[in-house]
C-alpha cells in the first residue's frame, strides 16, 4: 500500500499569510493526488484534484503543486473561513490512502 | 442534483453488529463505485474500501478486512456497511463517498459510538 507522509500536523496563521502543506508518498503517485478541506461536523470538500486542478467553487487563493513522490499544497492570504483540516489523498492505486491530516488554525 | 445520504447514528454495545446504508439519487447508481471512510473521534481520515456497484464485488483496505461487510442493493441504489462484533475502537464516523479524488460527493456521515 502507498504510504502518504504529511507535514505539518498543525499550522498556525494569521489572516492575510501564506501557509504550505506537503505531502510525501512512499511510491511515485503520477500526480494522483487530490487535497480535501474538512470542518468540524461536516463531510470533507474537495478543493484540488489531479495535483493542481481546483474544483468549482475553490478559491484561487488555494493551489497545488508536485510530482513523482512530493507534493505541495498552498493556501495564499489565509482567510478566517480557512481555518479548518486538511488531508491530502493519493488516488493512484487501490487501496487509496490518506495523509494523516493538518490542522490551521488562527494565531 | 447528486445526493448521498446516509442513516443516522447508531448508539451500540461491545458485541453487537450494525448496518448503515447509504442512498443515491440524482445519477445512475451502478455508473460509479461507493467507497467508505472513517473518522475517529479527532483524529484523521481513513480509507476503508470500495464495492463495485456492478457486480457487488467489495475490496477492503487491510484493517477492515475481518467484521467488515460492504453490499449493495441496487434495485433501491443503496450500499450498505455492515460492521459485525463492534468494538470500542470502531467508535467513529462513517462516510460513504462517490469517486474519491475525482468528485466531492459524500454522503453526511454517520456517528457511531460502541459502549457498553
Amino acid at each position: 500500500d502507498i504510504q502518504m507522509t504529511q507535514s505539518p500536523p498543525s499550522l498556525s496563521a494569521s489572516l492575510g499569510d501564506k501557509v504550505t502543506i506537503t505531502c510525501q508518498a512512499s511510491q511515485n503517485i503520477n500526480k494522483y493526488i487530490a487535497w480535501y478541506q474538512q470542518k468540524p461536523g461536516k463531510a470533507p470538500r474537495l478543493l484540488i484534484r489531479y495535483t493542481s486542478t481546483l474544483e468549482s467553487g475553490t478559491p484561487s487563493r488555494f493551489s497545488g503543486s508536485g510530482s513523482g513522490r512530493d507534493y505541495s499544497f498552498s493556501i495564499s492570504n489565509v482567510e478566517s473561513e480557512d481555518i479548518a483540516s486538511y488531508y491530502c489523498l493519493q488516488y493512484v492505486n487501490l487501496p487509496y490512502t490518506f495523509g494523516a491530516g493538518t490542522k490551521l488554525e488562527l494565531k | 442534483q447528486i445526493q448521498l445520504v446516509q442513516s443516522g447514528p447508531e448508539l451500540k454495545k461491545p458485541g453487537e453488529s450494525l448496518k448503515i446504508s447509504c442512498k443515491a439519487s440524482g445519477y445512475t447508481f451502478t455508473d460509479y463505485a461507493m467507497q467508505w471512510v472513517k473518522q475517529a473521534p479527532g483524529k484523521g481520515l481513513q480509507y476503508m474500501g470500495w464495492i463495485n456497484t456492478q457486480t457487488g464485488k467489495p475490496t477492503y483496505a487491510d484493517d477492515f478486512k475481518e467484521r467488515f461487510v460492504f453490499s449493495l442493493e441496487t434495485s433501491a441504489s443503496t450500499a450498505y456497511l455492515q460492521i459485525n462484533n463492534l468494538k470500542n475502537e470502531d467508535t467513529a464516523t462513517y462516510f460513504c463517498a462517490r469517486e474519491l479524488g475525482r468528485s466531492d460527493y459524500w454522503g453526511q456521515g454517520v456517528m457511531v459510538t460502541v459502549s457498553s
